[in-house]
């Protein structure tokens, strides 16, 4: 069983068009990240959800806007998407509390073009 | 502002010996401390976590050190095996409300020769 999934696993698409990312956790935890990776492999979180709620939210464009309908799903979409969005995204979850691992999904390769 | 980087953004190692990934924080008040692991096309993958008021811990083939002294990490691996290749992160842990903050290192590519 998947723990952490994500779709699509590839998007391709052109500048100015909305998109969003699905991801979906099955391991019953209450926290919910999304993470940027970049073509240099950095990797820098950008959203948390705990319990549907937004707990942490770093500089990202407001083109950005993550949903979470329920404890098991943190979706991400992205409005007039830029070239500079191409990238992998990851979503990730973990037990509440602040101090537990993070599971990661398996990423969403972004390529605008 | 705060940081967590490695020395060596490649490492090259032979199949059987051991390998040392470093990784250095900034952050004083960081009590928690995780390294990841990535193959290609895939998520980072959890391999071993530390707490500040431990110096070593241990799992199978991997061990990591942390001196707070000096703010270093380290990741262990013993008798490196193919399927160790892979790009190794640490991460550095603060908590974010209920939420944990992980803010991640440049990483390093550990590559094993035959």
């Amino acid at each position: 069983d998947t723990a952490v999934s994500q779709t699509p696993k590839y998007l391709v698409t052109q500048m100015g068009n909305d998109k969003s990312i699905k991801c979906e956790q099955n391991l019953g935890h209450d926290t919910m990240y999304w993470y940027k990776q970049d073509s240099k492999k950095f990797l820098k979180i950008m959203f948390s959800y705990n319990n549907k709620e937004l707990i942490i939210n770093e500089t990202v464009p407001n083109r950005f806007s993550p949903k979470s309908p329920d404890k098991a799903h943190l979706n991400l979409h992205i409005n007039s998407l830029e070239l500079g969005d191409s990238a992998v995204y990851f979503c990730a979850s973990s037990l509440a509390g602040g101090t537990y691992e993070q599971y990661f999904g398996p990423g969403t390769r972004l390529t605008v073009t | 502002g705060e940081s967590v980087g490695l020395h060596l953004p490649t490492l090259s190692v032979q199949e059987g010996d051991n390998s040392i990934i470093n990784c250095a924080y900034s952050n004083s008040a960081s009590d928690y401390f995780i390294w990841y692991k990535q193959e290609s096309g895939k998520g980072p993958q959890f391999i071993i976590d530390i707490r500040s008021n431990m110096d070593k811990r241990q799992g199978q083939r991997v061990t990591v050190l942390l001196n707070k002294t000096v703010k270093h990490l380290s990741l262990q691996i013993a008798a490196t095996q193919p399927g160790d290749s892979a790009v190794y992160f640490c991460a550095e842990n603060r908590k974010a409300g209920t939420a944990s903050k992980l803010t991640f290192g440049t990483g390093t590519r550990l590559q094993v020769t035959l």
